[in-house]
């Protein structure tokens, strides 16, 4: 069936250096996705999204990369700092949001 | 201006009792959309209201119900509570159901059922 999913489940990366999360999805129709941070006891929190037309797309310290030919999707965040320890999942909006597993990480001081 | 708002944040329930859960959306937004996030399935698509309808719903069964008032907000119902249940039910509120509309989620409600 359709689905989002998670490379990996946890991540650890030193302050200050450059994180990638990534996420593969199913569908070749899928034409828009989304980032989602989500902190402990809080619920997700948009980042960054991208439409199939486009290949990359930067936010502020973030970059989402879309690679449609492998169905592939990463975030990148730049200079990770240890507000950037969350759950970050990727999600695949057509007529509702489908999450992947999502991936737990974790800054390193 | 303010955000998603939940309530109650925690809720503890006992086995075959019935549960409602509130969302007040972000003013202006007339979509209502419910998830639930477990441990073990992560977060699944519940169902979407919008304008006071629903307009789609995920793979759960009949005791999950939910409505939404005039003023958008909404209202999720779970009867006859089994262990399963227990988990965080988010709620997100978007402007409409497009693709491309971004979705606020609000900090949820933590079920607990005994």
């Amino acid at each position: 069936g359709e689905s989002v999913g998670l490379h990996l489940p946890t991540l650890s990366v030193q302050e200050g250096d450059n994180s990638i999360i990534n996420c593969a999805y199913s569908n070749s129709a899928s034409d828009y996705f989304i980032w989602y941070k989500q902190e402990s006891g809080k619920g997700p929190q948009f980042i960054i999204d991208i439409r199939s037309n486009m290949d990359k797309r930067q936010g502020q310290r973030v970059t989402v990369l879309l690679n449609k030919t492998v169905k592939h999707l990463s975030l990148q965040i730049a200079a990770t700092q240890p507000g950037d320890s969350a759950v970050y999942f990727c999600a695949e909006r057509k007529r509702q949001l489908t999450f992947g597993s999502g991936t737990q990480l974790t800054v390193l001081p | 201006k303010a955000g998603v708002t939940q309530t109650p944040r925690y809720l503890i329930k006992t086995r075959g009792q019935q549960v409602t859960l509130s969302c007040s959306p972000i003013s202006g937004h007339r979509s209502v959309s419910w998830y639930q996030q477990t441990p073990g399935q992560g977060l699944q698509f519940l169902f979407e209201y919008f304008s006071e309808t629903q307009r789609n719903k995920g793979n759960f069964p009949g005791r999950f119900s939910g409505r939404q008032f005039s003023n958008s907000r909404s209202e999720m119902n779970v009867s006859t509570l089994e262990l399963g249940d227990s988990a965080l039910y988010l709620c997100a509120s978007s402007l409409a159901v497009s693709v491309g509309t971004e979705a606020f989620f609000g900090q949820g409600t933590r079920l607990t059922v005994v």
